[in-house]
C-alpha cells in the first residue's frame, strides 16, 4: 500500500499526558499536512511542511502542540498535557507539488478522558 | 474561513446523478475550485478541481459557471459508496500556497 500511513489508528489517553501521533506521507511527496476535524465539523488546518522545513502553522496550534518532520520524510505530532477540548481526529496528508491534490491518511483518533 | 456556501444536505437515488452545487462568488482569478469528499471514518478523498473549464475524471464532472461564482459537482451514476460528505473548496494557485480551507460540506445521501 503507497498510501498516506497514520499511526496509531486511535488513542484514549487521560487529561495531562502527552501523545505522539505519526504520518508517513506517500514517499515522492515532499509537501506534509496536518489538520484536526471535531464531530460535524470540516477538517482544520494545523501545519504544513514542504520537506523538512515547517512553513506554515495555524493559530489552533497551541504551545502544547508541536510538529517535526525530520529529514522530510515522516512527521510527528505531539500533543503536551492533553486537555478534553483536544480530542478530535488527527489527519495527515500529503501532495507531490503545488496545485495537486492532497492525499490524506485514514487519520489517528484521540480521545481524552 | 471557508470561501463557498453549499447546502448542508442533499438525497439522490442510487443509479441517478447526483448533482451537488457550491457557491463561491468571491472567487478570484487566481484560485481553482477544488472538490474532495469524506466517507464515514476516513480521510477525504480528493475528487476533482479546475479553473474555468469544465473537467471530467474517473471520478465525477465538474462544471464551472462563465462567471466562475458557482460550480456544480456531478456524479453521473451514484452508487451506494459515494454516500460522503462532499467539500468545495477555492485554493489561490499562488505558488506556496497550499492551505486547503474546508466548510461544512454537503452530506450527500444516496438511497437504494
Amino acid at each position: 500500500d503507497t498510501g498516506v500511513s497514520q499511526d496509531p489508528r486511535h488513542k484514549i489517553t487521560k487529561r495531562g499526558q502527552n501523545v505522539t501521533f505519526r504520518c508517513d506521507p506517500i514517499s515522492e511527496h515532499n509537501r506534509l499536512y496536518w489538520y484536526r476535524q471535531t464531530l460535524g465539523q470540516g477538517p482544520e488546518f494545523l501545519t504544513y511542511f514542504q520537506n523538512e522545513a515547517q512553513l506554515e502553522k495555524s493559530r489552533l496550534l497551541s504551545d502544547r502542540f508541536s510538529a517535526e518532520r525530520p529529514k522530510g520524510s515522516f512527521s510527528t505530532l505531539e500533543i503536551q498535557r492533553t486537555e478534553q477540548g483536544d480530542s478530535a481526529m488527527y489527519l495527515c496528508a500529503s501532495s507531490l507539488r503545488d496545485n495537486y491534490g492532497y492525499t490524506f491518511g485514514s487519520g489517528t483518533r484521540l480521545t481524552v478522558v | 474561513d471557508a470561501k463557498t456556501t453549499q447546502p448542508t444536505s442533499m438525497d439522490c437515488a442510487e443509479g441517478r446523478a447526483a448533482n451537488l452545487p457550491c457557491n463561491h462568488s468571491t472567487i478570484s482569478g487566481n484560485e481553482y475550485v477544488y472538490w474532495y469528499r469524506q466517507i464515514h471514518s476516513q480521510g477525504p478523498q480528493y475528487i476533482i478541481h479546475g479553473l474555468k473549464n469544465n473537467e471530467t475524471n474517473e471520478m465525477a464532472s465538474l462544471i464551472i459557471t462563465e462567471d466562475r461564482k458557482s460550480s456544480t459537482l456531478i456524479l453521473p451514476h451514484a452508487t451506494l459508496r459515494d454516500t460522503a460528505v462532499y467539500y468545495c473548496i477555492v485554493r489561490p494557485i499562488l505558488r506556496g500556497a497550499q492551505k486547503l480551507v474546508f466548510g461544512q460540506g454537503t452530506r450527500l445521501t444516496i438511497n437504494p
